[in-house]
């Protein structure tokens, strides 16, 4: 079963507008984290921004923001005033394992596109 | 800033061969993965070492495997390459402490098998 899912495919976005990249995720874990990573074409992966299962606000990082919803399991990435430099894979991950030997579990990816 | 680097960004081999990819980190980091990566599937791991000399499957380590006998560095190994191991090959690496922590990640190797 897929533990992270990412349903759009592809996106495409007003420069300046908004954008909120979808992702649920499946664990019976009380302790996980999910992050999110951005690749541009350039094919390096940069991470954005981390929200833990125990944190009690939503995570921010500069124009990035992640809209977590525990019940729905959902953890959405929202980008605030969209750039061109927005455009890339926008991949959604989650941590599992124990203390000391946790790996990650990657969603297929959003294709995110900003035009002028 | 943490490194990590990769041995090549292009590779073409023919089937068959043996492939050897190296990832280093100059972080001193503990946990260390390798990745592939192909459309539509996003990444998915195939080994992971949490610490010198251990290694653990992920979820693709058929046709691969591993080595790490420094902590700086770790190894993905094809014995026989195929095909169908025709992708992208991310390494990344992430001190173990705290959970928070992320990987970070290499510049990916972009292995073509005829």
């Amino acid at each position: 079963a897929q533990k992270i899912t990412q349903t759009q495919p592809g996106m495409f976005v007003q420069e300046k507008e908004a954008v909120t990249l979808d992702c649920t995720y499946d664990t019976s874990d009380q302790s996980y984290g999910l992050f999110w990573y951005k690749q541009p074409s350039s094919g390096e992966m940069i991470f954005l921004i981390y929200q833990g299962s125990y944190d009690e606000q939503n995570a921010t990082e500069g124009r990035y923001s992640l809209n977590f919803q525990k019940a729905r399991k959902s953890a959405n990435l929202v980008i605030s005033a969209s750039q061109l430099g927005d455009s890339a894979m926008y991949f959604c991950a989650m941590r599992e394992g124990f203390q000391g030997a946790q790996k990650l579990v990657f969603g297929q990816g959003t294709r995110l596109t900003i035009n002028p | 800033d943490v490194k990590v680097t990769q041995s090549s960004r292009y590779l073409v081999k023919r089937t068959g061969e043996k492939v050897f990819l190296e990832c280093v980190q100059d972080m001193d980091h503990e946990n260390m993965f390798w990745y592939r990566q192909d459309p539509g599937l996003g990444l998915r791991l195939i080994y992971f070492s949490y610490d010198v000399k251990m290694k653990e499957k992920g979820d693709i380590p058929e046709g691969y495997s591993v080595s790490r006998e420094k902590k700086e560095r770790f190894s993905l190994i094809l014995e026989s390459a195929s095909t169908n191991q025709t992708s992208m090959y991310l390494c990344a690496s992430r001190l173990s402490w705290p959970s928070y922590n992320e990987q970070f990640f290499g510049p990916g190797t972009r292995l073509t098998v005829l």
